[in-house]
């Protein structure tokens, strides 16, 4: 099955600095990698994702890389702020309602105002 | 974008009673749900798959005969914690995805305390 691993766990940025936090998966056949935001006691939201057939991708101070041949994607925050404080999860998942999302073990931001 | 809700938000009860949590799909039909168990801190760890008119498939080393599941219809699943112990004590979360390729919806969670 799909193994998905994060680095770093906990992460503690300046704020206006960025933040990048790194996955990498096993299984060449997954095409779909989003990324999610939980807070404290809250349900995961997803903050972007990106699917096989493209490399990067934006969303104002959000950015994701996907790499297929080194099977590795990465989330970057630029400006970072405190309320980007929380616990990141990056998962790889395959097309289809029924296939699960392989979640990695998460991070931990913290900005330090 | 879809909406999963989860009953209830939080639950206390003695050890040794059983508890259900639903999951329902409020905007989409799923035919398939999933539900996750998180402890403080760490990530969510698949439980089992919820399929709509058949078994729940569990993930290895996920009690089938404590974690009851039972997804009646295309909107609704549900988890029973059987015979609760204070170990049992954690987040649960259940997810749909509304389309073939993209995000899974959450629900709320549920915080379940077994005293």
């Amino acid at each position: 099955g799909e193994n998905v691993e994060q680095h770093p766990s906990t992460l503690s940025v300046q704020e206006g600095d960025s933040a990048v936090i790194k996955c990498t998966y096993s299984d060449s056949a997954s095409n779909y990698f989003p990324w999610y935001k939980q807070e404290l006691g809250k349900r995961p939201q997803l903050i972007i994702d990106i699917r096989s057939n493209v490399g990067e991708k934006k969303d104002q101070r959000i950015a994701v890389t996907l790499n297929k041949t080194a099977k590795h994607f990465s989330l970057h925050i630029t400006e970072t702020q405190p309320e980007d404080s929380a616990v990141y999860f990056c998962a790889a998942s395959k097309g289809g309602t029924g296939n699960q999302f392989y979640f990695g073990t998460g991070t931990s931001l913290t900005v330090i105002p | 974008g879809a909406v999963v809700s989860q009953h209830p938000s939080r639950v206390i009860c003695k050890s040794g009673t059983s508890v259900k949590i639903e999951c329902r799909s409020l905007d989409f039909q799923a035919t398939t749900m999933f539900w996750y168990r998180q402890f403080p801190k760490q990530s969510l760890m698949l439980m089992a798959t919820s399929n709509e008119g058949s078994k729940a498939t569990y993930e290895q080393g996920v009690e089938k005969d404590k974690f009851l599941i039972n997804h009646a219809s295309l909107t609704l699943s549900t988890l029973t914690v059987t015979s609760a112990h204070p170990e049992d004590s954690s987040f649960y979360i259940c997810s749909a995805r509304a389309f073939s390729i993209g995000e899974q919806f959450f629900g709320p969670g549920t915080r379940l305390t077994v005293l």
